[in-house]
């Protein structure tokens, strides 16, 4: 069966930090990798997609940046974040062509 | 701009009661439709797809989708307080497009 693995679960950094996210799925190859942020009691932005290694769409210009290293690892970057950067970070997996998406557990991530 | 819209509640419901819940969408091409829970803290968990129209069930769970009204929803039989949570409702436009999500809360 497949898994979603993201890392860390909780982190706490100061406005002007560096960030690194990461993402990884178990159980199959040749995953579209999805980042998405919520912000409080808000619904799902998506900020980056790849449907390969390599290979990255952004959908919203921001301070972040992803990358797609190796076929199941997805990682989102920052060189200095915002207080705007806080919220809970998810990657999503869908096998290929298919539309169903299935979420890891998130990072939370607040920024002070 | 394609657009999923959910009434954001809450939406409060007595425990063995039916709960409704209700989207809509702005993209007529959307050919598949999604019901996500997302526990308070926790990542969305996907409970059903539909992608024709009419009602598919699965245990407790209901989706309906009439495409000519472009409305999706999502019934729950015999609502436990376990089913308190954010449902999500989603749309394939190219890519998914999420609604803010609708609230609900079952009281015993």
């Amino acid at each position: 069966s497949q898994t979603i693995h993201q890392w860390p679960a909780t982190l706490v950094q100061p406005v002007g930090s560096p960030l690194s996210l990461e993402c990884t799925v178990e159980g199959t190859s040749n995953p579209n990798l999805y980042w998405y942020r919520q912000a409080a009691g808000r619904g799902l932005q998506l900020l980056f997609y790849s449907v390969g290694i390599g290979q990255i769409s952004s959908e919203v210009p921001q301070n972040l940046s992803a990358s797609r290293p190796q076929d199941r690892q997805f990682i989102l970057s920052s060189k200095k974040l915002l207080l705007s950067d806080s919220g809970f970070y998810l990657c999503a997996w869908t096998r290929g062509n298919t539309d169903t998406q299935y979420f890891g557990p998130g990072t939370r991530l607040t920024v002070l | 701009q394609k657009e999923v819209e959910q009434n954001s509640g809450p939406l409060s419901v007595p425990e063995g009661a039916i709960a409704s819940l209700n989207c809509t969408y702005s993209d007529r091409g959307s050919q598949s439709f999604f019901w996500y829970r997302q526990y308070s803290g926790k990542s969305p968990e996907l409970i059903m797809f539909i992608y024709s129209n009419g009602d598919k069930e699965d245990g407790r769970f209901t989706a309906q989708l009439n495409k000519a009204s472009q409305y999706v929803s999502l019934l729950i039989r015999d609502s436990q307080p376990s089913d308190s949570a954010t449902y999500l409702c989603a749309a394939e436009g190219g890519k998914l497009i999420f609604g803010q999500g609708t609230e609900l809360s079952v009281k015993p």
